[in-house]
């Protein structure tokens, strides 16, 4: 069965901390690779990865895909209150599946 | 440009009932994706609409059902409600189809209670 795994499932840390979230998947005809931040609601679209070793940027936030080893990191450098959110980890398959992990929930102290 | 809109935003029914949710996608979106997110099981995939068709489908019972229009706004509907369908439900819309490579905008949730 297809899975996604994200951990850790919480992480507490200070403002300017550097974070790390993992995501590891098992998905059958992989495509790609999803991150979203949900804050109260809505899921805001991070990076989307389809190509391993390439890093998408983002300001303060990066991520990469490691096709081999079937994971993907979210970095989160000199953190921000503003940073604390649930971080939803996505995998898809080539029939258009998606499957979601439980998510990392991160909460930035000031 | 307006958000994805769904209506109602919260809403509380009795075993039994049936309810009808309404997603507004973005302007000029013709895919349109519902999720049913809880604590236990975190965001599940429902099914994907695009051109007024079902193009996807996740594992969900006969239970849920949902429908596109010609403008693209879509409407599900679940019957016969169960305790554990109380959740909230989130749709999503995108250009094309394909949630998993066409960048998805989610909106607000409907918070279901089922009691």
């Amino acid at each position: 069965e297809d899975k996604v795994v994200q951990s850790p499932l919480s992480l507490v840390v200070h403002e300017g901390d550097t974070v790390t979230l993992n995501c590891s998947y098992e998905v059958t005809n992989f495509r790609s690779l999803l991150w979203y931040k949900q804050e109260k609601k809505a899921p805001t679209f991070l990076f989307m990865l389809t190509s391993s070793g390439i890093e998408k940027k983002s300001g303060r936030l990066s991520s990469i895909l490691d096709k081999k080893e079937l994971f993907s990191i979210l970095n989160i450098t000199a953190t921000q209150t503003g940073d604390s959110a649930v971080y939803l980890c996505a995998a898809t398959n080539r029939d258009d599946k998606i499957i979601f992990g439980k998510g990392t929930r991160l909460h930035i102290l000031p | 440009k307006a958000g994805v809109t769904q209506t109602p935003r919260y809403l509380i029914k009795t075993r039994g009932q049936q309810v009808t949710l309404s997603c507004s996608p973005i302007s000029g979106h013709r895919s349109v994706s519902w999720y049913q997110q809880t604590p236990g099981q975190g965001l599940q995939f429902l099914f994907e609409y695009f051109s007024e068709t079902q193009r996807n489908k996740g594992n969900f019972p006969g239970r849920f059902s949902g429908r596109q229009f010609s403008n693209s706004r879509s409407e599900m509907n679940v019957s016969t409600l169960e305790l554990g369908d109380s959740a909230l439900y989130l749709c999503a819309s995108s250009l094309e189809a394909g949630g998993g490579y066409n960048e998805q905008f989610f909106g607000p949730g409907t918070r279901l209670t089922v009691l």
